[in-house]
C-alpha cells in the first residue's frame, strides 16, 4: 500500500507569512494528489486536485506543485481564516489514502 | 444542491453491531460511486470503505476487512455500512463520500459525519 507522509505536523506562523507544507508518497502517483482543509468541527473541504488545480471558488493564495511521491501547498500570504489542518490525499485507485495531517496556527 | 446525511451512530459496546445510512439527494445517486471515510477524535482522516455505482466492485481499508459491510440501494438513494465485531479503535466520526466522477477517484461532496463510540 502506498503511504502518505505529510511535514511538519504542525506549524505556526504569523499573520502574512508564507507556509508551505510538504507532502511525500512512498511510491509515485503522478499526480493523483489533492490537499483538503478541515475547520475544527467542519467537514473536509476539498481546495486542491490534480496537485496543483485549485477548487472552485478556492482564494488563490493557496497554490500546490509537485508530482510522483512529492508535493507541496503554499500559502502565500497566511490569513485568520486559514487555521485549520491541512491532510493531503493519493487518489490513483478506489484505495485512498491520507497524510496524516498539518494543523496550521496564528502566532 | 447535493446532499448527504448520515446517521445511525451512537455508543455500542465492544463486539456489538451498528448500521450506518447516508441518505443522499441533489443528484443521481445511481450514477455515482461511494465511499466511507472515518476520523477518530483528535485524529487524521483514515479511508474505510468504497462501492461503486452498481455494487459491482467494492473495496475495503485492512483495518475493517471482514468486519464492515458496504452496501446501497439505488432506487431508496442511500448507502449504507453494516458494522460488526466492533472495537475501541473504530471510535470516529463516519463521513460518507461521493467519488466526483468515473474517471477519478477524487471525492467532491461529503456529509456531516456520525460519530461511532465503542465503549463498554
Amino acid at each position: 500500500d502506498i503511504q502518505m507522509t505529510q511535514s511538519p505536523s504542525s506549524l505556526s506562523a504569523s499573520v502574512g507569512d508564507r507556509v508551505t507544507i510538504t507532502c511525500r508518497a512512498s511510491q509515485g502517483i503522478s499526480n493523483y494528489l489533492a490537499w483538503y482543509q478541515q475547520k475544527p468541527g467542519k467537514v473536509p473541504k476539498l481546495l486542491i486536485y490534480a496537485a496543483s488545480t485549485l477548487q472552485s471558488g478556492v482564494p488563490s493564495r493557496f497554490s500546490g506543485s509537485g508530482s510522483g511521491t512529492d508535493f507541496t501547498l503554499t500559502i502565500s500570504s497566511l490569513q485568520p481564516e486559514d487555521v485549520a489542518t491541512y491532510y493531503c490525499q493519493k487518489y490513483n485507485s478506489a484505495r485512498l489514502t491520507f497524510g496524516g495531517g498539518t494543523k496550521v496556527e496564528i502566532k | 444542491e447535493v446532499q448527504l446525511v448520515e446517521s445511525g451512530g451512537g455508543l455500542v459496546q465492544p463486539g456489538g453491531s451498528l448500521r450506518l445510512s447516508c441518505a443522499a439527494s441533489g443528484f443521481t445517486f445511481s450514477s455515482y460511486s461511494m465511499n466511507w471515510v472515518r476520523q477518530a477524535p483528535g485524529k487524521g482522516l483514515e479511508w474505510v470503505s468504497y462501492i461503486s455505482s452498481s455494487s459491482s466492485t467494492i473495496y475495503y481499508a485492512d483495518s475493517v476487512k471482514g468486519r464492515f459491510t458496504i452496501s446501497r440501494d439505488n432506487a431508496k438513494n442511500s448507502l449504507y455500512l453494516q458494522m460488526n465485531s466492533l472495537r475501541a479503535e473504530d471510535t470516529a466520526v463516519y463521513y460518507c463520500a461521493r467519488r466526483m466522477t468515473t474517471v477519478t477517484y477524487l471525492l467532491d461532496y461529503w456529509g456531516q459525519g456520525t460519530l461511532v463510540t465503542v465503549s463498554s
